[in-house]
């Protein structure tokens, strides 16, 4: 089956600095894959969609410059916080689709928790 | 905008209960899924509805997509411990692109 590998997995910085996501698609192409954000006991928030070799979508209310999106190849999708604060600490998922067709489900990595110190 | 309404948002039965969660809209999808979500991971797809009507199981786990595809429901019966989780609908919008999450189904199962 289809597999999306996120690295890392936990990941802890302080004020300030900035951190690197990365999203894989191991066994398939993904033009497009979705970074999404979950608050505890929360659903799964669309942050925006990644476009391989063009500018990524943000959805209403998330800001472009502080969520770096960069989808280089087929195959990896990097979401960069910068200037991290305390309330961006939360658990960052990326997702593909698998199929190629606009309403094939969506694969999951195993998220990120990005703790903010 | 088109949203997915997930009930009971929270649900705790002990071993052996049968019990339904309920995706509604007032959209129509072309398409549904569930997801089931553990803690500090990624959600994993459980199933795929497409045709309204439709009826799908996986073991002891029954999903349905309405007649006219607005809503899905999911039943497990004799629910087990291993069935804790938070159990998510989703589906994608008008423009098939993104896909709409509902708020998301919290079951514990105590043993």
């Amino acid at each position: 089956g289809a597999v999306v590998s996120q690295h890392p997995s936990r990941v802890i910085c302080k004020s300030g600095t900035s951190v690197k996501i990365e999203c894989r698609s191991l066994d398939f192409q993904a033009t497009t894959m979705f970074w999404y954000r979950q608050f505890p006991k929360q659903s799964l928030m669309l942050m925006a969609t990644s476009n391989e070799g063009s500018k990524a979508t943000y959805e209403q209310g998330v800001e472009k410059d502080k969520f770096l999106i960069n989808h280089a190849s087929l195959t990896l999708s990097t979401l960069t916080v910068t200037s991290a604060h305390p309330e961006d600490s939360s658990f960052y998922i990326c997702s593909a689709r698998h199929g190629g067709q606009m309403n094939s489900p969506l694969h999951f990595g195993n998220g990120t928790r990005l703790t903010v110190t | 905008t088109q949203l997915l309404e997930q009930s009971p948002q929270f649900l705790s039965i002990q071993e052996g209960e049968n019990l339904t969660v309920y995706c509604n809209s007032s959209s129509v999808f072309s398409s549904l899924q569930w997801y089931r979500q553990e803690p500090g991971e990624g959600p994993v797809l459980l199933v795929t509805v497409v045709t309204g009507g439709e009826v799908k199981k996986l073991k002891r786990l029954t999903f349905q997509f309405g007649d006219a595809r607005k809503d899905s429901s999911l039943h497990i019966t004799a629910a087990q411990p291993g069935d804790t989780g938070l159990y998510l609908c989703a589906g994608a919008d008008t423009g098939g692109f993104k896909t709409i999450f509902g708020a998301g189904t919290r079951l514990f199962v105590k043993a």
